[in-house]
C-alpha cells in the first residue's frame, strides 16, 4: 500500500537547536515528495519539493531511497517555524497527493 | 490573485441529511482535489477532478461524491451523513494535472455532524 508515515504527532524544541521532522514513504514506485506547512491560522502551503533540492527558510530535506525517507532538517529552529509539518507525495499511478498525519513542531523561545 | 475558495466556512447538519460543499480554483487551474482532515487522522484524499472528469477517488463509500463544473469550480456532496463525517474538508487546486504541481489549498469547510 502506498503510505506516508510521520512516527511524531508533536516534537517540542529550543530556539537555535537542531529540528529534524521524519518522514518514511512505502512507495515501490519513483515517489515525487514534498513538504506542506501550515502555520496558525493560516491555510496549508508547499514548502518544498525533492526535485528542486532546494532550502526554503532555512529547511532542506533529502530523499534517501534506500531507507525511504524524506526527513526535513533544519540547523537552528525558529519560533516562527511553529507550525503543522506534512510530508506528501504524488504516485505516479494516480496523481494521487497522498499525505501523511502531520507532525505539530513547537519552538520555544 | 485570488486564492482558492470554498464556502460555507462552517456547515452543521444533522444524522442522515446531505451537505453540499463548494470550492473555486485559483484562475487558470484545470485540477481539483478534495480532502478530509479528521481530528487525529490527517489528511485523507478523497476526490480528484480534472477538465471536468473524476480522475481518482479515496477509499470513501459512494455517498461521498462530486462534480465539476465546466469553469472548473467543484462541488462536494456527503449523502447519509454520519457522525464521523464531522472533518474539516480541504479543497486544492492545481494548474495542470501533471504530478509535481504545487496543489493551492483553501481555508476548508468546517462540517459538524450532530
Amino acid at each position: 500500500a502506498q503510505r506516508v508515515t510521520q512516527p511524531e504527532k508533536l516534537l517540542s524544541v529550543f530556539k537555535g537547536a537542531p529540528v529534524e521532522l521524519k518522514c518514511n514513504y512505502s512507495y515501490s514506485g519513483s515517489p515525487e515528495l514534498f513538504w506542506y506547512v501550515q502555520y496558525s491560522r493560516q491555510r496549508l502551503q508547499l514548502l518544498l519539493r525533492h526535485i528542486s533540492r532546494e532550502s526554503i527558510k532555512g529547511f532542506t530535506a533529502d530523499l534517501n531511497k534506500g531507507e525511504t525517507s524524506f526527513h526535513l532538517k533544519k540547523p537552528f529552529a525558529q519560533e516562527e517555524d511553529s507550525a503543522m509539518y506534512y510530508c506528501a507525495f504524488y504516485n505516479n499511478a494516480g496523481n494521487m497527493l497522498t499525505f501523511g498525519g502531520g507532525t505539530r513542531l513547537m519552538v520555544k523561545p | 490573485e485570488a486564492g482558492v475558495t470554498q464556502s460555507p466556512t462552517h456547515l452543521i447538519k444533522t444524522r442522515g441529511q446531505q451537505a453540499t460543499l463548494r470550492c473555486s480554483p485559483i484562475s487558470g487551474h484545470t485540477s481539483v482535489y478534495w480532502y478530509q482532515q479528521a481530528l487525529g487522522l490527517g489528511l485523507q484524499f478523497l476526490l480528484w477532478y480534472d477538465e471536468g472528469e473524476e480522475r481518482n477517488r479515496g477509499n470513501f463509500p459512494p455517498r461521498f461524491s462530486g462534480r465539476q463544473f465546466p469553469n472548473y469550480s467543484s462541488e462536494l456532496n456527503v449523502n447519509a451523513l454520519e457522525l464521523e463525517d464531522s472533518a474539516l474538508y480541504l479543497c486544492a487546486s492545481s494548474r495542470t494535472g501533471q504530478t509535481n504541481t504545487e496543489a493551492f489549498f483553501g481555508q476548508g469547510t468546517r462540517l459538524t455532524v450532530v
